[in-house]
């Protein structure tokens, strides 16, 4: 059975203060990392999708690696906007279904 | 032109009742889910579809029954409801394996 897990669970930051955050994961044959952003009474939404270690995606401020045991997500000098939820999630060759970690909640703080 | 879209968005009701949730995409997608995420914010696949054929069910209660009339609806009955049913659904679509798009979530409590 895939699982996730996510660390920290909370991450209180000052703005400015770069930080990354651990998507540990155990899947049969990956199809597919994916991170999520999600606001509070949002649904999530759609950040990036690494295939392969050694993988990088970037999008403003933030940056998704990928090994085949871990993803991080970086984040460089977080502005306030950048406080959410941030989810992990697995899809392996068993099913077309995506296993979330718990999710880790990002507070930047001016 | 919301991609995904739930409705209702809140949803109050006492146990023992029957409730829907509609789920809508304009995507295009070929596959739809339910997921529920719990009051520790862990969000776990229910059911899926793809193109009207229910392809995952995962481990839920059969007091929680999926249709889908076609590819782009994506209902969700539930019956006679208990307090641990309380929690945010999520609709959510993808095309060919693709990323999910989530709808909005249904914030069901049951009192």
């Amino acid at each position: 059975e895939d699982q996730v897990t996510q660390s920290p669970e909370a991450l209180r930051l000052q703005e400015g203060e770069s930080s990354s955050l651990n998507c540990s994961y155990t899947v049969s044959g990956l199809r597919g990392l994916f991170w999520y952003r999600q606001d509070p009474g949002k649904g999530p939404e759609f950040l990036f999708t690494l295939y392969s270690a050694g993988e990088e995606k970037e999008k403003e401020r933030l940056k998704a690696t990928l090994t085949k045991k871990e993803s991080f997500l970086h984040i460089t000098a977080p502005k306030p906007e950048d406080s959410a939820t941030y989810l992990c999630a697995v899809k392996g060759a068993a099913g077309n279904k995506l296993t979330f970690g718990g999710g880790t909640r990002v507070l930047v703080k001016p | 032109d919301t991609a995904v879209s739930q409705t209702p968005k809140y949803l109050v009701t006492q146990m023992g009742n029957d409730k829907s949730i509609k789920c809508e995409q304009n995507l295009g997608h070929d596959t739809m889910y339910w997921y529920k995420q719990d009051s520790k914010k862990f969000l776990k696949i229910m059911f899926s579809y793809n193109n009207k054929e229910l392809i995952i069910n995962e481990t839920v209660p059969n007091r929680f029954s999926p249709k889908s009339p076609d590819k782009a609806h994506l209902n969700l009955h539930i019956n006679s409801l208990e307090l641990g049913d309380s929690a945010v659904y999520f609709c959510a679509s993808t095309h060919r394996g693709s990323e999910a798009f989530f709808g909005q979530g249904t914030r069901l409590t049951v009192v």
